[in-house]
């Protein structure tokens, strides 16, 4: 079974705070991503991967980075967090290739910033 | 610039009725669709994917979606509606070598 991990679920971190959101996937996949949701907007794209040290910014890169230095992990950081900065994480995987193929999401990450 | 909207932010369905959520989508060529749903304090589920061909598309749960080029829609639709349906529905799209645009969610409530 495919499986996309992000190792905390729930997290409450003080402003200003370097914020770590961590996820490993286990097939082997070249694409991964970060989206967060909010509700009313939906799913908006953070960063995306393509490969190992390959990135690429999304709708909404400010206040973030990335960092793939393994395949099977793309991590994201919050440099300095802040309220607005509040919100659910999802990672994602997708293998390389037709982009049609089937993306995996993770179970979300719930970030709240005090 | 490329888009995906959902007409719909909130629908209310009596169990047993049928269901149509809108999806509307502004690409520049066709792009690959998709429908996800998400149950309250769940991941996302994908439903039913589009690629080409035929243009009725059948997915889980009893989910079929319809891709009309000359609309740039992508509506999915039940037959009938169960309690367990309600959700947030999400429809996305990309083209190759980009990643997922999703619309902002149209949820669904389901009256007994």
């Amino acid at each position: 079974d495919v499986k996309v991990t992000q190792s905390s679920r729930y997290l409450v971190k003080r402003t200003g705070e370097k914020v770590f959101l961590e996820c490993v996937q286990d097939m082997d996949h070249e694409n991964m991503f970060w989206y967060r949701q909010d509700p009313g907007l939906g799913l908006r794209l953070i960063y995306f991967s393509y490969d190992v040290k390959m990135k690429e910014k999304g709708d909404i890169p400010e206040g973030y980075s990335v960092s793939r230095e393994k395949k099977e992990r793309f991590s994201l950081i919050l440099e300095s967090a802040s309220t607005n900065q509040t919100s659910m994480y999802l990672c994602a995987s997708r293998r390389q290739g037709d982009s049609g193929n089937t993306i995996y999401f993770g179970e979300g990450s719930w970030l709240t910033v005090v | 610039a490329q888009s995906v909207t959902q007409p719909d932010i909130h629908i209310t369905v009596s169990e047993g009725a049928s269901l149509e959520l809108r999806c509307n989508y502004s690409y520049g060529a066709t792009p690959y669709l998709f429908w996800y749903v998400q149950s309250p304090g769940q991941g996302l589920q994908l439903l039913l994917k589009y690629f080409s061909g035929d243009t009725l598309v059948q997915g889980i749960k009893g989910f079929e979606a319809e891709f009309k080029r000359s609309q740039s829609s992508f509506n999915l639709r039940k037959p009938s509606v169960h309690w367990s349906d309600a959700a947030e529905y999400f429809c996305a799209a990309n083209q190759a070598g980009t990643a997922l645009i999703f619309g902002k969610g149209t949820t669904l409530s389901v009256s007994s």
